[in-house]
C-alpha cells in the first residue's frame, strides 16, 4: 500500500511555472520498484495522463505530447517524493492535478488531486 | 497518441441490473495493458482492473474486465447503489498513456 500528497500552490500566473510536490509513503518494497506519475483532469481535457517516471538500472521519464516541451518530472527518493514542473502555463493548464503510484506501468494509488488556477 | 472511445456516453440503469461498459483503442494493446477506474465526485480514480481482467485489491468480484488488442469491456453483473459513477478506461501500454473520456453510470 502506497500513500501520496500533493502539495503546492493553488494559484499560478499566465508564463510562471506550475510547480507541485507528491510526497509518498507506505511499504518499502513498492515504493523502489513504482513507477510516478502525474495526471490532471478538467472539464475540457477530461482526465489526461502527463507523464511518469520509474527507475530501471537509471531513472526514466516519459512524457504527453502535449506538454512535453513545458514539463519536468523529478525523483526524489531520498526524500519519499517526486515533483512536476510545468513551464509557461497558460488558463488552459487549470485543472484537478493528481498524482499516482503504482507497480509496473500503473495507476494504483492516487493522491487527492489539488486544483491550480491559471489566471492573473 | 492512442485513442480510447468509450460507449455508451451515459448508460441509465437500476440497481440490480448489468452494466456492460466498451473501450475501443485506435491501435492494437499488444500486451494488454488497459485499465479501469472508477471515479465518484470530489473524490480520485479508483483502479478496479488492470491488464485488461485483473481485478485490483479489494474490488468486489462483481466487476470484471474482458477484451485484448482494441476491444475491451468493463462488466458489472449486478449493480449496487454504490457503482452509480463516472468509468474510464486507461492504457498504458503505448507511450504516451491516455485516458478514454468516461462513461456515466446513473439510476435509471
Amino acid at each position: 500500500q502506497i500513500h501520496l500528497q500533493v502539495s503546492g500552490p493553488g494559484l499560478v500566473r499566465p508564463s510562471q511555472t506550475l510547480s507541485l510536490t507528491c510526497a509518498f509513503s507506505g511499504d518499502s518494497a513498492s515504493i523502489n520498484t513504482a513507477t510516478w506519475s502525474w495526471i490532471r483532469q478538467s472539464p475540457s481535457r477530461g482526465l489526461e495522463w502527463l507523464g511518469r517516471t520509474y527507475y530501471s538500472s537509471r531513472w526514466n521519464f516519459h512524457y504527453a505530447d502535449s506538454v512535453k516541451n513545458r514539463i519536468t518530472i523529478n525523483p526524489d527518493t531520498s526524500n519519499n517524493q517526486f515533483s512536476l514542473r510545468l513551464r509557461s502555463v497558460t488558463p488552459d493548464d487549470t485543472a484537478l492535478y493528481y498524482c499516482a503510484g503504482g507497480a509496473a506501468r500503473r495507476l494504483d494509488y492516487w493522491g487527492l488531486g489539488i486544483l491550480v488556477t491559471v489566471s492573473s | 497518441e492512442t485513442v480510447l472511445t468509450q460507449s455508451p456516453g451515459t448508460l441509465s440503469l437500476s440497481p440490480g441490473e448489468r452494466a456492460t461498459l466498451s473501450c475501443r483503442a485506435s491501435q492494437s494493446l499488444s500486451s494488454d495493458y488497459l485499465a479501469w477506474f472508477q471515479q465518484k465526485p470530489g473524490q480520485a480514480p479508483r483502479l478496479l482492473i488492470y491488464d485488461a481482467s485483473s481485478r485490483a485489491g479489494g474490488i468486489p468480484g462483481r466487476f470484471s474486465g474482458s477484451g485484448s488488442g482494441t476491444d475491451f469491456t468493463l462488466t458489472i453483473s449486478r449493480l449496487e447503489p454504490e457503482d452509480f459513477a463516472v468509468y474510464y478506461c486507461h492504457q498504458y501500454d503505448i507511450s504516451p498513456f491516455t485516458f478514454g473520456p468516461g462513461t456515466t453510470v446513473d439510476v435509471k
